[in-house]
């Protein structure tokens, strides 16, 4: 039971334009939103984060949206870099510790210069 | 910047062994974690720690699997007989309190034979 769905596998964007990364989940008790960024042999790396009571966060080049009657959050990477390539994954808690995430399957972004 | 570090990067064991992985989380952090990645699979949550007790561990935290803080810097996971389907990166992390992200480590590659 998948409740957190990331259903593109890959994304290729040219570098410099916008990377839209995005993410379903099931469970309407999730109240707080992670993107991570993953390289290989590496751990994830937290990226930014969303609450529920929000339906945008920017921090500089990253942008989350989050449509919660739609159970849709977005991740916008804009201008996308090189640098960004890597496999990005949303991850979903509710109640409680925030640490206790739901990860999707990850999207892997290759940034073409 | 502080990070958490795990201990070994890379751990061989015989099916059946007793595996003991490391980690040492942020130093004001109170929440911990175990998450583990089969290969090719997402990451998955195995549980929590707070307050020198579980406070939630997942269906993957069998009997096998123990969890210690046995002195007030490491954070270790023991698997006490291991399986091959044990073969996995596992995944330290951390929080400050309930509701802030959760830092990873650079994770374990365990590899049971």
């Amino acid at each position: 039971d998948q409740q957190v769905k990331q259903n593109s596998p890959s994304l290729s964007v040219q570098e410099g334009r916008i990377s839209i990364l995005n993410c379903d989940y099931t469970n309407s008790m999730f109240d707080y939103f992670l993107w991570y960024k993953k390289y290989p042999a590496e751990g994830p790396t937290f990226l930014i984060s969303i609450s529920s009571i929000k339906d945008k966060n920017e921090d500089g080049r990253f942008t989350v949206f989050l449509n919660k009657s739609a159970k849709h959050l977005s991740l916008h990477i804009v201008p996308s870099q090189p640098g960004d390539s890597a496999v990005y994954f949303c991850a979903a808690s509710g109640g409680g510790s925030q640490g206790n995430l739901i990860f999707g399957k990850g999207t892997k972004l290759s940034v073409k210069p | 910047e502080p990070e958490v570090t795990q201990t070994p990067s890379h751990q061989v064991t015989q099916m059946g062994q007793e595996v003991i992985l490391r980690c040492v989380p942020i130093s004001n952090h109170l929440y911990f974690y175990w998450y583990r990645q089969i290969l090719g699979q997402k990451v998955e949550f195995l549980v929590s720690f707070y307050n020198n007790e579980i406070s939630e561990k997942s269906e993957i935290f069998d009997d096998q699997f123990s969890v210690e803080r046995p002195d007030g810097s490491n954070f270790t996971l023991k698997i006490r007989s291991t399986k091959l389907e044990d073969s996995a990166m596992y995944f330290c992390a951390s929080t400050r309190d309930a509701n802030t992200e959760a830092f990873f480590g650079q994770g374990t590659r365990l590899t049971v034979v």
